[in-house]
Formats: C-alpha cells, structure tokens, sequence
C-alpha cells in the first residue's frame, strides 16, 4: 500500500512563530487530508487538498501532487494550535485514506 | 447541525469480553468508517460502510465486525478482547465515503 511520511515528527515554537510541516506520499493520491487532533483526541478537518494550494486564516496547505509531497503552513503560531497535524492520503481506485504518524506541535505562550 | 456522535466516550473490559462501540453520522451523510488509534500513532482503517454494504476493510482479524443500520448508524464489535486492543476508536461519516470525512470524539478502550 502507499506509505505516507511526515516530519518533522516533533515540532516546539513560541507564540507567533511560522512553522511548516511535510508530507510524503509513495504514490500518486487521488484524495490528500490534513487533520489536527486536539489533546482531547478530536480530529479536525483542516483542508481537503488531492492538488494545488489553499488557504484558511493563519493556515495554508500545497500540495504538488507530481513530486509527491504536500506542506502545511502555519502562521503567527498560537498555543491552540498545540496537537498533533495528521496528513491522510488514498491512492489508486481506493478512498481509504492511510495516514502518516503524524507531527507533534507545542506552542509556547 | 449536530456532528458525528459516539458512544460510551470511555470504557473498560477485560481481556476475553466482546464490546460494541456505537456511531452516528453527520445527518445526510451515508458513509461511515472505523478507525483504531493507538498512542503515538495515526489512525488506522478497520471498515467503510455505504448505504449498509462494507466497502472496505483493513487489515484486523475476523474479531473485529461492523455493521450499519437504514438510518446509516453504525455499530463496531470487537469479540475476545486483547490488552492490545486498548486504544481510541474513532469513527467517520462523509456523504458517500469518497469525499472529506469527519470524525467523531472517539471511544476510549481499555482492555485490562
């Protein structure tokens, strides 16, 4: 099946700084999600992005479906953005997203 | 508009015991899936339901089944309990499962 790599795999910032996190992906995807689980274990959809670029306040995400990688900005950091940000990717005829292990982010106040 | 629901949020079993984890999807929606996550890792694909046929199953043994009812709910069973079977079980609804997927709280399992 298709392997998905994030990094890093640990991330700490001060509030307000920018910060950007990869994904990796081993074949091409016909869906790629990012996700944010909060520390109570909820996971929120933060952009449905197979290709190009989008953007959602602080938040931003690219993904260059030909070189097989996707990257998740995040602007002017928050401590509510402490988590962990999940890249799920499906590939082939299957929707069935495989996820990566996922980068874990404090924020410092 | 209400979300996914789970339910129990919390449970314990012990090892040898069945537990069925309850899910109700985003109203529409007529998709849902099941994944098991343990910690420090993401969550791992168990089932997909649509329109109360599985299409899709990942790689868990004959102990873990599902099913979905006509009002597109679902429930997980998972027979002879593990102590690795301790983990969040999370569920997910989209309105035909090949879309963006939205996930409920989760139940938390722990099997002792």
């Amino acid at each position: 099946g298709i392997q998905v790599e994030q990094s890093p795999p640990d991330l700490i910032l001060q509030e307000g700084a920018n910060s950007t996190l990869r994904c990796n992906f081993s074949d091409s995807v016909n869906n790629l999600q990012w996700f944010h689980q909060n520390p109570w274990g909820q996971l929120i959809n933060l952009f449905y992005i197979p290709s190009g670029t989008k953007q959602n306040g602080r938040l931003s995400a690219t993904t260059v479906a030909t070189e097989r990688y996707s990257l998740l900005y995040i602007s002017s950091s928050q401590t509510t953005d402490s988590g962990v940000y999940f890249c799920a990717v499906s590939s082939g005829g299957s929707y069935i997203p495989t996820f990566g292990r996922g980068t874990s982010l404090i924020v410092h106040p | 508009d209400a979300g996914v629901t789970q339910s129990p949020t919390h449970l314990i079993k012990t090892r040898g015991q069945h537990v069925t984890l309850r899910c109700s999807p985003i109203s529409g929606h007529k998709s849902v899936s099941w994944y098991q996550q343990v910690l420090g890792q993401g969550p791992q694909f168990i089932f997909q339901y649509y329109e109360k046929e599985e299409r899709g199953r990942g790689n868990f043994p004959d102990r873990f089944s599902a099913r979905q009812f006509p009002n597109y709910s679902s429930e997980l069973n998972v027979n002879a309990l593990l102590l690795g079977d301790s983990a969040l079980y999370l569920c997910a609804s989209s309105p035909q499962g090949q879309e963006t997927q939205y996930f409920g709280p989760g139940t938390r399992l722990l099997v002792l």
